[in-house]
Parts: structure tokens; C-alpha cells; sequence
């Protein structure tokens, strides 16, 4: 399984972009792109997926550079609600996409 | 509509007890995810089911743990004798189908053994 290195911790401001990135040198051809979300005492929850390039939603963009060996997950103007802990994952066929695998996460902190 | 759910949201047990910790995946999921959080750390997988078949148990920590989904639906983690390394976070998750889909989370059982 590709193995993912992230931050331990970020902090930041209300209203600032955030950007964490997350390095898989070893990503394998059908292995795609994961960000998942955590609060305190809830599940994981999805945020954004890729492959390559650029990929956006409404809460969230995902920068993924041609060689795939790393991602930035961008966070528009964030708000004291997005203090949460950030994974990123890469999985495909070959590992399977149902054994999701997570690292420790960035912890980020968003201060007023 | 309705997320996973999981029951009890909280369960504490004597060393050696045995616990069944239940998930009710978003209906008409076909795949469901067992993980294990420790305290700090990510979610670390223990078993996948499509549909009733368990086609991975690799993660199971030990012969004590065990799961099931009978029908296809509901699923039941069991923990047999539990240890007090079992303490942690249990999390079910399911997702509509295989491949690179989002799975939905629930709460999760936080297990405390004394």
C-alpha cells in the first residue's frame, strides 16, 4: 500500500486558505486520491477525490501535480469549524479501495 | 436520509466480557467496513463485507474478533474475552459499491475495558 506523509499540525485564521500537502512517492498507477475529514468523536467523513490534475467541489480542491507523487488539499477561507484532523489516502485496484488506509492525519487549528 | 448508525455509542466491559457492537449501514449499501481509531491515531481497517461475504479479515487483530453480516445489512462486530488493548474506537462505514467511492462513517462504539 503507498504510504502517505502529511504535516502533524497546522494552524490558522479565520478566512485564510489552507493548504496540506500530502507526498506517495510510491503511488501506483490506479491508485487514486482521498481526503477524508475528522471530528472529535465522529467517523471520518469524505472530502474530495482525485486522480490527476485539478479536481474541485464545494468545500474543497485537490492540486495533484503530473508525476502524482504528491497532493495539496486546499481549503478556502476557513472558518473555526474546520478545526478537525485531515487524511489523506491513496488507494486503487490493486490494493483494493476498500482497505483504507490512514496515516495520523494533519491536525489543524483554526484560530479567530 | 439516513446515515450508518452504530449502537451502543458507548460500551464499557470488564476484562474477559465479551461485547457485540452493532452497525446499520445506509440501505441498500452493498459494501461494509469494520475499523479499529486508537486514541491519536488514524482508523486502522479490520474486515470487509460485499453484501453477507466477508472477503477480507486481515485486519482482525486476533481470533477473538470476529464479524458477520448474516443478510447482507445489518453487520455485528463481536469481541470475545476482550482485552484491555481492545479499548479504542470501533467504526463501521459502508459505501454503495465497489471502487473509488466515498465511504459514509458512522459515530463509531468507543470501547473502554477495565
Amino acid at each position: 500500500l503507498a504510504k502517505t506523509t502529511q504535516p502533524i499540525s497546522m494552524d490558522s485564521y479565520e478566512g485564510q486558505e489552507v493548504n496540506i500537502t500530502c507526498s506517495h512517492n510510491n503511488i501506483a498507477t490506479n491508485d487514486y486520491i482521498t481526503w477524508y475529514q475528522q471530528f472529535p468523536s465522529q467517523g471520518p467523513r469524505f472530502i474530495i477525490q482525485g486522480y490527476k490534475t485539478k479536481v474541485t467541489n464545494e468545500v474543497a480542491s485537490l492540486f495533484i501535480p503530473a508525476d502524482r507523487k504528491s497532493s495539496t488539499l486546499s481549503l478556502p477561507r476557513v472558518s473555526l469549524s474546520d478545526t478537525a484532523v485531515y487524511y489523506c489516502l491513496v488507494g486503487g485496484d490493486s490494493t483494493g479501495f476498500q482497505k483504507l488506509v490512514f496515516g495520523t492525519g494533519t491536525r489543524l487549528l483554526v484560530s479567530p | 436520509g439516513a446515515g450508518v448508525s452504530q449502537s451502543p455509542r458507548y460500551k464499557v466491559a470488564k476484562r474477559g466480557q465479551d461485547v457485540a457492537l452493532r452497525c446499520d449501514p445506509i440501505s441498500g449499501h452493498v459494501s461494509l467496513f469494520w475499523y479499529q481509531q486508537a486514541l491519536g491515531q488514524g482508523p486502522e481497517f479490520l474486515t470487509y463485507f460485499q453484501n453477507e461475504a466477508q472477503l477480507d479479515k486481515s485486519g482482525l487483530p486476533s481470533d477473538r474478533f470476529f464479524a458477520e453480516r448474516p443478510e447482507g445489512s445489518v453487520s455485528t462486530l463481536k469481541i470475545q474475552r476482550t482485552q484491555q488493548e481492545d479499548s479504542a474506537v470501533y467504526l463501521c462505514a459502508s459505501m454503495e459499491r465497489e471502487g473509488p467511492y466515498e465511504q459514509y462513517f458512522g459515530p463509531g462504539t468507543r470501547l473502554t475495558v477495565t
